[in-house]
């Protein structure tokens, strides 16, 4: 059984404060991760697909690193504003022939202040 | 990018009902996934379905509970059969083209 977590579950920021979320999913047989924004009645947006250890992205005010070694991910919010409040899901694919099956965490519930 | 409507958004049913989710995609796409999230759960795939041949259900979903339909490649159906309260949940369709996307989800209740 594939184990993805995220902390925190949930997270109250004031406007303009920047923050950031973790995922942590198995080392091994990796090939992807994938962050997503879901607000309610939405569809959930795919912010990233990362694939290479050590890789960073970057979306606007968002950005996210890989560790695919240990096991991690941390997703940035710079400056934050009422409008990035959402759930933020991370999902894990693995390598081999089941690569299109994604392992989702339950998601950090992000509430940010005006 | 993958455009992808559902029907209903949101449905209310009584135990031992059953109810079908329509998922419509606004290209052609191979794969077709459905997944579920239950309250304070993660999402979860239910199954994988592929034009032309009967879907890949996952450990713990079975044909008879969740008869998918597939019946080209822009079309998928998901039935939740004899409803019982635990299968309150959030349906979603997804596709995968260079990224997965996902539909706005199916937001059940069962009384």
């Amino acid at each position: 059984i594939l184990n993805v977590e995220q902390s925190p579950q949930s997270l109250h920021v004031q406007e303009g404060d920047s923050t950031n979320f973790t995922c942590s999913f198995p080392s091994s047989n990796f090939y992807a991760l994938h962050w997503y924004r879901w607000e309610t009645a939405k569809s959930p947006e795919a912010l990233f697909v990362m694939t290479l250890n050590g890789d960073e992205k970057k979306k606007g005010r968002i950005s996210a690193t890989l560790n695919t070694k240990e096991g991690y991910s941390y997703l940035y919010i710079k400056g934050s504003q009422p409008e990035d409040s959402a759930t933020y899901l991370c999902a894990f694919s693995g390598s081999g022939g089941s690569n299109y099956k994604l392992t989702f965490g339950k998601g950090t519930l992000l509430t940010v202040n005006p | 990018s993958a455009v992808i409507s559902q029907k209903p958004s949101r449905d209310i049913c009584q135990r031992g009902t059953s109810l079908t989710i329509q998922c419509q995609v606004d290209s052609q796409v191979t794969m077709m996934f459905w997944y579920r999230q239950q309250p304070g759960q993660s999402l979860t795939l239910i199954a994988t379905a592929n034009q032309g041949s009967e879907a890949t259900y996952e450990s713990g979903f079975v044909i008879d509970k969740f008869p998918i339909s597939r019946p080209n490649l822009t079309f998928s159906t998901l039935t939740v059969s004899n409803m019982s309260p635990e299968d309150s949940s959030i349906y979603l369709c997804s596709v995968r083209t260079h990224t997965q996307f996902f539909g706005p989800g199916t937001r059940l209740t069962v009384l």
